[in-house]
């Protein structure tokens, strides 16, 4: 069974810092990572999504890397703003007969102006 | 390009109480999905749509927990009778297919707390 882990569960930074945020995941036989952002009391908004051919995806200030042969994938926000704080989610769909997301449980960030 | 809507977005109720969720997808997809967020863990799936048919019910609580999507749009997820244990966001998803690769699209989320 799939297990995805994020660490730290809370990061505060203050603004204009660079955030690095972690996933790592048990079974590497995926077929792609998706990077979430969540505000309180809202949905999960899809922020990128590395297909497991590619190394990164960057949108923006955003940046997320996948390493599948270690199980890992990397965000990273540069220079960052109060805006940014929110909860991130990484989910992996796994290559095999049950496809669905495992999530991981999300680092909650604060960006302090 | 309207997003994934969902009624209500609060919601408490008492113990062995009965209670419904509403979801409408972005128009056009095909796929739709409930997930179930318990607090400090990320959403785990209920069950999954394409058009009026169930894909994937394996991890939905048969017992109290029911969802249908007759006309393959809007969906309802029902808890009957809730427990406490029941306390979470329902986030309802959609996707224009079922495919792998295809990202999935979440709605604000019911918060239900059962007391």
């Amino acid at each position: 069974k799939q297990e995805v882990t994020q660490i730290p569960a809370a990061l505060s930074v203050p603004e204009g810092e660079n955030l690095v945020l972690n996933c790592s995941f048990t079974d590497s036989a995926i077929y792609n990572l998706q990077w979430f952002r969540q505000d309180p009391g809202k949905g999960l908004t899809s922020l990128l999504l590395i297909q497991s051919s590619q190394r990164e995806q960057t949108s923006g200030r955003l940046n997320a890397s996948l390493d599948k042969s270690s199980g890992r994938s990397t965000l990273y926000i540069a220079a960052s703003q109060p805006g940014d704080s929110a909860t991130y989610l990484c989910a992996v769909r796994p290559r095999s007969n049950d496809y669905k997301l495992s999530f991981g449980a999300g680092t909650t960030v604060t960006v302090r102006a | 390009e309207a997003g994934v809507a969902q009624s209500p977005r609060y919601k408490i109720i008492e113990k062995r109480q009965s209670v419904a969720f509403w979801c409408n997808p972005i128009s056009g997809h095909a796929t739709l999905y409930w997930y179930q967020q318990i607090l400090g863990q990320g959403p785990k799936l209920l069950i999954q749509f394409q058009n009026n048919g169930v894909v994937d019910d394996s991890q939905l609580p048969k017992d109290r927990f029911s969802a249908e999507r007759l006309k393959g749009v809007d969906s309802t997820l029902k808890i009957q009778p809730a427990k406490l244990e029941d306390s979470a966001v329902y986030l309802c998803a959609s996707s224009s297919t079922s495919g792998i690769r295809t990202p999935q699209y979440f709605g604000p989320g019911t918060r239900l707390t059962v007391l």
